[in-house]
């Protein structure tokens, strides 16, 4: 069963702190992607990666970066966490060709307080 | 840019046909793909049409016409477990990464 894990699902920070928010996908997938999603908006697109330290902006990068050093781990760093960054994270996977067929994680639901 | 609308909100009884509309304006257009989303769930993918015509998997089959700039998503012999949020992504621009619409959500009544 092909699988996409977030590190937590319920994560709950302080204004200012550095978040991590991990992602693992276990279908050797060349694509991956991290989205936020806020009631009324649909998932929009923070950045992607198509290979191994290779990343591009999605529509809303501000405020955040992300990581890929192996080929299975996506990282998503918010660099000082603020309060309008409360929001449901997911995670996504896909092969390189197939873009539009992507493999969600459950989500981590970030509260910034 | 591009923009996607479809319906906020739809409701349906249990056995009936539903069909969620997905009108979408962009340049360099590819495909239209659906998503279905369970209250607290990951979204899952549902289908994807390339190209005009009706593409059926099961009970649920998805519609595109490109020189009008629309699809739709059909729900046949609806089920409670249809209840959900259901997503239309378009693929363009160069690249097959989707660009998610606002969802709408199907409530479906006993």
């Amino acid at each position: 069963d092909v699988k996409v894990t977030q590190s937590s699902r319920y994560l709950v920070k302080r204004t200012g702190e550095k978040v991590f928010l991990e992602c693992v996908q276990d279908m050797d997938h060349e694509n991956m992607f991290w989205y936020r999603q806020d009631p009324g908006l649909g998932l929009r697109l923070i950045y992607f990666s198509y290979d191994v330290k290779m990343k591009e902006k999605g529509d809303i990068p501000e405020g955040y970066s992300v990581s890929r050093e192996k080929k299975e781990r996506f990282s998503l760093i918010l660099e000082s966490a603020s309060t309008n960054q409360t929001s449901m994270y997911l995670c996504a996977s896909s092969l390189p060709q197939n873009s539009y067929e992507q493999y969600f994680g459950p989500g981590t639901r970030l509260t910034v307080t | 840019g591009q923009s996607l609308e479809q319906p906020s909100e739809v409701t349906a009884v249990e056995g009936a046909i539903v069909q969620i509309n997905c009108t979408y304006q962009t340049s360099g257009f590819y495909g239209l793909s659906w998503y279905q989303q369970h209250d607290g769930g990951a979204p899952t993918f549902l289908s994807y049409n390339g190209l005009d015509g009706l593409e059926e998997t099961g009970r649920f089959s998805s519609f595109l016409s490109r020189s009008d700039s629309y699809g739709y998503l059909l729900l046949q012999e609806l089920q409670m477990k249809d209840s959900a949020s259901y997503f239309c992504a378009v693929s363009s621009g160069g690249s097959y990464i989707p660009t998610f619409g606002r969802g709408t959500s199907l409530i479906v009544h006993p």
